[in-house]
């Protein structure tokens, strides 16, 4: 069984698309994130959720909006995708909010052409 | 503020050699730190984890970091390197009472057959 799933694993799409990208763990965690890794393999925080609130919310472009139905799923929305949103972005959770370890998905290679 | 430097962004050893990664910190409270392996096309999984017990951690697959406040260090080693360790290795920060994990660039270890 997959602890943390993301879909899609890769994601090709063109300049001012729109596109989701899904989060499900199974673990029974408070807590989910979304990382953004760049090309340099610079891993960044971007959101975080606790029990289906917004906890952490980094310097992102508003054009990012997460969203949590419940506290097993993040979802993470992007509109008006431009090419430095290339990247490799995961989903990962953690039972409680000090973040004690943390448990990622696979990633969603997001390529913007 | 919380951050992790990671000397040496690549770093390569022989298969049977001893393999050091080295990790300093920066962070205002006793931090919780943190060792994770990103293998090729593969999220983050979890090595060690430090959190505020005892100085010396052992992890998976045979790794261990050691805690040293006076240098503020937290370095990765392994005695002897196997193929299988070839990947990217990242350490990371968490302060106490903080959900968000702050990671270093990340370094690539090549084994050399």
């Amino acid at each position: 069984d997959t602890a943390v799933s993301q879909t899609p694993k890769y994601l090709v799409t063109q300049m001012g698309n729109d596109k989701s990208i899904k989060c499900e763990q199974n673990l029974g965690h408070d807590t989910m994130y979304w990382y953004k890794q760049d090309s340099k393999k610079f891993l960044k925080i971007m959101f975080s959720y606790n029990n289906k609130e917004l906890i952490i919310n980094e310097t992102v472009p508003n054009r990012f909006s997460p969203k949590s139905p419940d506290k097993a799923h993040l979802n993470l929305h992007i509109n008006s995708l431009e090419l430095g949103d290339s990247a490799v972005y995961f989903c990962a959770s953690s039972q409680r909010q000090d973040a004690t370890e943390a448990f990622f998905g696979q990633g969603t290679r997001l390529t913007v052409v | 503020a919380q951050s992790v430097t990671q000397l040496g962004s690549h770093v390569s050893v022989s298969e049977g050699a001893l393999v050091l990664l080295r990790c300093n910190y920066s962070s205002s409270v006793p931090p919780y730190l943190f060792w994770y392996v990103q293998y090729p096309n593969q999220g983050l999984q979890l090595l060690l984890k430090y959190t505020s017990a005892a100085t010396l951690v052992k992890g998976i697959n045979g790794f261990e970091a050691e805690f040293k406040k006076s240098e503020t260090s937290f370095h990765l080693t392994k005695p002897s390197a196997h193929m299988s360790d070839a990947a990217e290795y990242f350490c990371a920060v968490s302060e106490t009472g903080y959900q968000k994990v702050t990671f270093g660039i990340g370094t690539k270890l090549q084994v050399i057959p």
